[in-house]
């Protein structure tokens, strides 16, 4: 079962950063957390995962707090294709074979 | 390589039909899971195979559904007696086996499945 908790929905306007908190409160030690975004009708696309430093790639940045309890995933530009519903998973990479992906936050980018 | 294939894309089917879903992993991908996801829901995982062998199915498996993966290469996941309740889009996604942290996961976008 989902082991972390995601605000249902959010919007932002375009071009400014998009902001997308989630909290683990459970997490362990050898649990990584990833985040993938699913647009309408398609499969879902990983984006990035870290386990507890920040981590940046093309698409966004990672920040993990220092317990670990909470992460915020960070869209710098957003543009109205990163319209989605973005899933936040806390993953075991050493011995889980699937993700949990729950309800996810169905994020808007406004014009 | 073109990603993660599905087919059909869409499949309308009476209830108590027999249904079957293909998928082709990235070639080089020895790993392949299926899920299934329910409008409103994210994507629940069913079942994965490394290679040609099932490791692993999630008790959503009912003995009404079978996934095989005969060859290490495509997969099929077959419905039998399909019920209304079947109605959801089945995914499939691939990865290396190298891939500990499976960034690597790649989903396909999915047979979506109405049953009528």
């Amino acid at each position: 079962d989902a082991k972390t908790t995601q605000p249902p929905s959010m919007d932002c306007a375009e071009g400014r950063a998009a902001n997308l908190p989630c909290n683990h409160s459970t997490i362990s030690g050898n649990e990584y957390v990833y985040w993938y975004r699913q647009i309408h009708s398609q499969g879902p696309q990983y984006i990035i995962h870290g386990l507890k430093n920040n981590e940046t790639n093309e698409m966004a940045s990672l920040i993990i707090t220092e317990d670990r309890k909470s992460s915020t995933l960070i869209l710098p530009h957003a543009t109205l294709r990163d319209t989605a519903v973005y899933y936040c998973i806390v993953r075991d990479s050493n011995t889980g074979n699937q993700f949990y992906f729950g309800t996810g936050t169905s994020l808007t980018v406004i014009p | 390589d073109t990603g993660v294939s599905q087919d059909p894309r869409h499949k309308i089917t009476k209830r108590g039909q027999n249904v079957t879903f293909r998928c082709d992993p990235i070639s080089e991908h020895n790993r392949l899971y299926w899920y299934r996801q329910t409008l409103g829901q994210g994507p629940e995982f069913l079942t994965y195979f490394q290679n040609e062998a099932q490791l692993e199915k999630s008790r959503l498996l009912s003995d009404r559904f079978s996934a095989e993966r005969p060859k290490g290469s495509f997969s099929t996941l077959e419905i039998q007696r399909t019920e209304q309740g079947d109605s959801a889009m089945y995914l499939c996604a691939s990865s290396p086996r190298w891939a500990r942290e499976n960034y690597g996961y790649t989903f396909g976008s999915g047979t979506r499945l109405t049953v009528v």
